[in-house]
């Protein structure tokens, strides 16, 4: 079955640090990557997605992911973070053959301290 | 509607009651996801529909759990006889089509927080 990893339940950062949080998922065939935001009392949001070509894709809010077909990885970065980005980040993977579902990683909470 | 809405947004129950959740997507958008997210963990995948119709039923986790949409809008996700494990959050998102060749954006209502004691 597929499943999506991500490899830090909490993050604690000071404002300008460098964020990297990974995630790794198990399916091997044609997929799409995403990252979802939850801000302090909101819904969730698209924060950036890849569906094909660059495998280096920007997002809102200077974040950015890497997808690495071989090492089954989408790691999202930002160079120098804000304590705005005090969320919970959330990874996904839609397999292409099974219709619009998302599997879901177990988030990672971020808090940026000022 | 200019989002996807939840309700009730929260539902305190007794054990081996009967609820029903309710989602309005975004209108115009023909797929129409439910997901779980319980405290500490990711979201659950649990039922989506394309149109009225629900092609992938996958994540219901037991017969309790039943959902139906009707006019191609408002759906209704429904438990019955709850249990305590089935406190949750429960997540409704809508998106302009559940094809294999693109993934659309989904976008998520606030969920509805059940409690059952």
């Amino acid at each position: 079955a597929q499943s999506v990893s991500q490899h830090n339940h909490h993050v604690i950062l000071s404002e300008a640090a460098s964020l990297e949080l990974g995630c790794n998922y198990s399916y091997g065939g044609t997929v799409n990557l995403f990252w979802y935001v939850q801000y302090p009392g909101q819904h969730l949001q698209l924060l950036l997605k890849y569906f094909s070509g660059d495998p280096l894709v920007k997002g809102i809010k200077g974040f950015e992911a890497e997808f690495i077909k071989s090492k089954f990885s989408f790691n999202l970065r930002k160079p120098s973070v804000q304590w705005s980005d005090t969320a919970e980040y959330f990874c996904a993977v839609r397999s292409y053959n099974q219709g619009g579902k998302l599997i879901f990683g177990q988030g990672t909470e971020l808090s940026v301290k000022p | 509607g200019a989002g996807v809405s939840q309700s009730p947004s929260n539902k305190v129950t007794e054990k081996g009651k009967d609820v029903e959740l309710r989602c309005d997507p975004i209108s115009g958008h023909t797929a129409l996801y439910w997901y779980r997210q319980r405290l500490g963990q990711g979201l659950e995948f649990l039922i989506y529909f394309q149109g009225n119709s629900a092609p992938d039923k996958s994540g219901l986790p037991s017969d309790r759990f039943s959902a139906e949409r009707t006019g191609e809008s408002v759906s209704t996700l429904t438990i019955q006889r709850t249990q305590q494990e089935d406190s949750a959050v429960y997540l409704c998102a809508s998106s302009s089509a559940a094809t294999s060749g693109g993934a659309n954006e989904q976008f998520f209502g606030p969920g509805t927080r059940l409690t059952v004691l």
